[in-house]
């Protein structure tokens, strides 16, 4: 759990506010996720990346963006935030274990009023 | 793309019995079957994994069963506890060896063990 770092850990913002979320590696790792998690709908994926510079989206990505400038950091950018982006977002990293299985952040909660 | 379907979506159990989670999946390609744990205001934790060429795996008091053919895998928990009371997802990726591709998620079950 100490190689994967999510930041801030808590937030409260306005509707139309820029939001930017940063996921934090230590373990040099290719893969990162973006997930939201709202009740009922369990884990959905909104951006990844499988290095440097190369992301693709996931099946949630409108009003999101990302970028990956170097290989330990993925950051999340909510351009300009809406209430139906309130929820728990997780990043995720493939490779802690010996088979790449993938392992979560501690989760920011975001919440726009 | 694959698509995982998840039953039931709450499961309440007394002490000590089993509990058993349902997963399906469409994509033949999928060979990698994670099963996550998630406590209430934590983030989801990796418990147990299968791959596809293997039919059953256990670890402690719980295991994982996988039928290919049927496109279906299920968690088992034996003995449950109250500290077992949690949210599990299953999910499915495709395993190729050197990376592994995105997972594809169920919407969880919510479990709950009575004391």
């Amino acid at each position: 759990d100490a190689g994967i770092t999510q930041s801030p850990r808590h937030k409260v913002t306005e509707t139309g506010t820029p939001v930017t979320l940063r996921c934090h590696q230590t373990e040099n790792h290719r893969y990162m996720y973006w997930y939201r998690q709202d009740p009922g709908h369990g884990l959905r994926l909104i951006h990844y990346s499988y290095g440097v510079k190369d992301t693709d989206k996931g099946e949630v990505s409108d009003g999101y963006s990302v970028s990956r400038s170097k290989t330990e950091d993925f950051l999340l950018t909510l351009e300009s935030a809406t209430s139906s982006q309130t929820s728990v977002y997780f990043c995720a990293i493939n490779g802690l274990g010996t088979y790449n299985e993938q392992f979560f952040g501690p989760g920011t909660r975001l919440t726009v009023l | 793309g694959e698509n995982v379907e998840q039953h039931p979506s709450t499961l309440s159990v007394q002490e000590g019995d089993s509990a058993v989670i349902k997963c399906t999946y469409s994509d033949s390609a999928s060979n990698y079957f994670p099963w996550y744990k998630q406590e209430l205001g934590k983030r989801p934790q990796l418990i147990i994994d299968i791959r596809s060429n293997v039919g059953e795996k256990k670890d402690q008091r719980i295991a994982v069963t996988l039928n290919k053919t049927a496109k279906h895998f299920s968690l088992h928990i034996t003995e449950t506890q109250p500290e077992d009371s949690a949210v599990y997802f299953c999910a499915a990726s495709e395993d190729r060896g050197s990376t592994l591709g995105r997972l594809y998620f169920g919407r969880g079950t919510q479990l709950t063990v009575w004391p």
